[in-house]
């Protein structure tokens, strides 16, 4: 158990259907970060919140969106769902969310999307 | 798209037999990271480089920051079966917030 918790682990839906991914981080680790893994694109950054706050953002379409509570916890919200958007969502923490400090990334287990 | 180009792909490789693989890239990168992924978990962190030309050892497993910062690689040796797994390596550029970018993996199949 890397303290990273994400749930769903799997979830089966519809293309036009909307989900939300939650994410609670390590005890201590200020930043989350999100992450999609394709087999034909890899790991993707999507986006990056510390203490509340995007910090960063990667490859994220606009039907996708995110936020940090202030428990620190984490929501990815997908929306329009594609066929093309199945895939693994992995939450990672880190400590702190600059220089060394966001270099030790503890990935969760992912959660599993189908879009059928 | 992805700008770290990881080979090899694959490696099917005899228990006891050491392990190289690499990655690339054209930017340059002031962090190499190495990850190693199970099936039905995320990536956990193996190795962390923060200088080039370091070289650094987690057990049997030894990892370089390539001195131009483009490059850095990954070598296990006496490979045993738990070694199976898909391997990244990632990079992280000068500016300050988290953003790592991934190669593809390498995914390693040890048999006994």
């Amino acid at each position: 158990d890397s303290g990273v918790t994400q749930t769903p682990k799997h979830l089966i839906t519809a293309t036009g259907q909307r989900v939300t991914l939650r994410c609670s981080p390590r005890s201590g680790d200020l930043s989350v970060y999100w992450y999609q893994q394709s087999l034909d694109q890899g790991l993707q950054f999507l986006i990056q919140y510390y203490n509340g706050e995007e910090r960063a953002k990667g490859n994220i379409l606009e039907r996708f969106s995110a936020q940090q509570f202030p428990d620190l916890h984490s929501e990815l919200n997908l929306s329009s769902l594609e066929l093309g958007d199945s895939a693994l969502y992995f939450c990672a923490s880190s400590e702190r969310g600059q220089d060394h400090g966001a270099n030790v990334l503890t990935f969760g287990a992912g959660s599993r999307l189908t879009v059928l | 798209g992805q700008q770290l180009n990881q080979s090899p792909q694959s490696m099917f490789i005899q228990e006891g037999e050491d392990v190289s693989m690499n990655c690339t890239s054209s930017s340059i990168f002031n962090t190499w990271l190495w990850y190693k992924q199970e099936p039905g978990e995320g990536p956990v962190l193996l190795i962390a480089l923060y200088k080039a030309g370091e070289l650094t050892s987690n057990g049997r497993l030894t990892a370089q920051f390539g001195i131009t910062r483009k490059d850095s690689f990954l070598n296990i040796s006496a490979s045993i079966p738990s070694d199976v797994g898909i391997y990244f390596c990632a990079g992280r550029k000068t500016d300050s917030w988290g953003k790592l970018q991934f190669g593809a993996g390498t995914q390693v199949v040890v048999t006994p």
